[in-house]
């Protein structure tokens, strides 16, 4: 079964830091496009950030660039999202998800909630 | 910045068609943009519904279908159904790796 299992929320403080995990399984995590999406309590959906399979690439919405880094670990088949520098509005449930070869994302967890207060 | 807009709300009566749009504020919406559309229901992690303009997800039933509509891509529900109820959000890719979601659009089914 293709499945992402994020962890690592919780509660965090004005201007700490917290890293976010994802295990994926059933499939080729290595060949994957990797990415995270945030929805803030009773918000819409924040694309955040992207990872190339090989772990070459990224790229970051601007709201998030320099603070947040996405990373992979392919022999763990684990994605990774370190944050820093948090604030109120990063309160969120944060989804990691697959990108399929379509642009599109066709895999999602179920979601790590993160609050910053 | 990047604006990609959806009308808030909109309803439709069982087996009615309802036509979901998705605009930029900077411009028109192209294939080249890669629109993609997805469900939501509350407490739910969203679900893939179309990639690549028009391309159905596996599982996903007919009754959904994605195009292009003037300037905008969009997403029609034709002979909608109760549990179609749900909010929907597409995904625009903007180059260099950078994806925007729309503001998102609730349906109503009633």
């Amino acid at each position: 079964e293709v499945q992402l299992v994020e962890s690592g929320g919780g509660l965090v403080q004005p201007g700490g830091s917290l890293r976010l995990s994802c295990a994926a399984s059933g499939f080729t995590f290595s060949n994957s496009w990797m990415t995270w999406v945030r929805q803030a309590p009773g918000r819409g959906l924040e694309w955040m950030a992207l990872i190339k399979p090989d772990g070459s690439g990224t790229a970051y919405v601007d709201s998030v660039k320099g603070r947040f880094t996405i990373s992979r670990d392919n022999a763990e088949n684990s994605l990774y999202l370190q944050m820093n520098s948090l604030r109120a509005e990063d309160t969120a449930l944060y989804y990691c998800g697959r990108f399929g070869l379509a642009y599109a994302m066709d895999v999602w967890g179920q979601g790590t909630t993160v609050a910053v207060s | 910045q990047t604006v990609v807009t959806q009308e808030p709300s909109l309803s439709v009566s069982p087996g009615g068609t309802v036509t979901l749009t998705c605009g930029l504020n900077s411009g028109s919406v192209s294939t080249n943009n890669y629109p993609s559309w997805y469900q939501q229901t509350p407490g739910q992690p969203p679900r893939t519904l179309i990639s690549t303009t028009n391309t159905r997800s596996s599982g996903v039933p007919d009754r959904f279908s994605g195009s292009i509509l003037g300037n905008k891509a969009a997403l029609t529900i034709t002979g909608a159904q109760a549990d179609d109820e749900s909010d929907y959000y597409c995904m625009l890719s903007m180059g260099s790796g950078i994806f925007v979601f729309g503001t998102g659009t609730k349906v109503i089914v009633l």
